[in-house]
């Protein structure tokens, strides 16, 4: 089944831990993405990848990393969380020459 | 880069009535227009898009419409059901270059509510 998974779904640390929300894809999509869903505030974009070894910076990219080495791939990680960051988050992927993106099932985090 | 306002922020009406979400962008050079449906709990999901050379694209009760000149989109749900209950976002991207070159930019999402 062609899908976008991400784990965990659900994640409760606290400030300063060290943390990496995987997200992979079965679908050969050459780009993908991470943003965050915050009430009122729509969902904004962390980083993006047009492919393997190529990211950027979305609209919110202050407190996260990515690294995107294989194509399947795109881990985003909190080197030193913090409350603020506590949010939804959601994976996305989508062809080069396609608009449509395919969302992952979200992962809650929680930073105490 | 891209700005997504969209209006209203919560949306009441009868089952039945229809229901009209609107969106501006600021970027000339977005050229797509998707639609995201999002259940409590869920993902979102595509529900219609279009395109920049299209004015009009509808799909059964929904139908979209888009005013280049203006910078304006709008959702239309015709014979809203409860089903139709749910969050919706619009968003701008462009595949052709601009700010929003290969982003997807999101409005802020409407709470729409049909009561039964």
């Amino acid at each position: 089944e062609a899908q976008v998974t991400q784990n965990p779904r659900y994640l409760i640390t606290v400030t300063g831990k060290k943390l990496t929300v995987t997200c992979s894809q079965n679908m050969n999509h050459e780009y993908m993405s991470w943003y965050r869903q915050d009430p009122g505030l729509g969902l904004r974009q962390i980083y993006y990848s047009m492919n393997v070894e190529v990211t950027d910076k979305g609209d919110v990219p202050e407190g996260y990393k990515v690294s995107r080495k294989e194509k399947r791939n795109f881990p985003l990680i909190l080197e030193s969380p913090s409350p603020n960051q506590t949010s939804l988050y959601f994976c996305a992927s989508r062809p080069a020459r396609q608009e449509t993106q395919y969302f992952g099932p979200g992962t809650r985090l929680l930073v105490l | 880069g891209e700005n997504v306002e969209q209006h209203p922020s919560t949306l009441s009406v009868q089952e039945g009535d229809s229901a009209v979400i609107k969106c501006t962008y600021s970027d000339s050079a977005s050229n797509y227009f998707p639609w995201y449906k999002q259940e409590l709990g869920k993902r979102p999901q595509l529900i219609i898009d279009i395109r920049s050379n299209v004015g009009e694209k509808k799909d059964q009760r929904i139908a979209v419409t888009l005013n280049k000149t203006a910078k304006h989109f709008s959702l239309h749900i015709t014979e809203t059901q409860p089903e139709d209950s749910a969050v919706y976002f619009c968003a701008a991207s462009s595949l052709s270059g601009g700010t929003s070159y290969g982003k997807l930019t999101f409005g802020q999402g409407t709470i729409l509510t049909v009561h039964p």
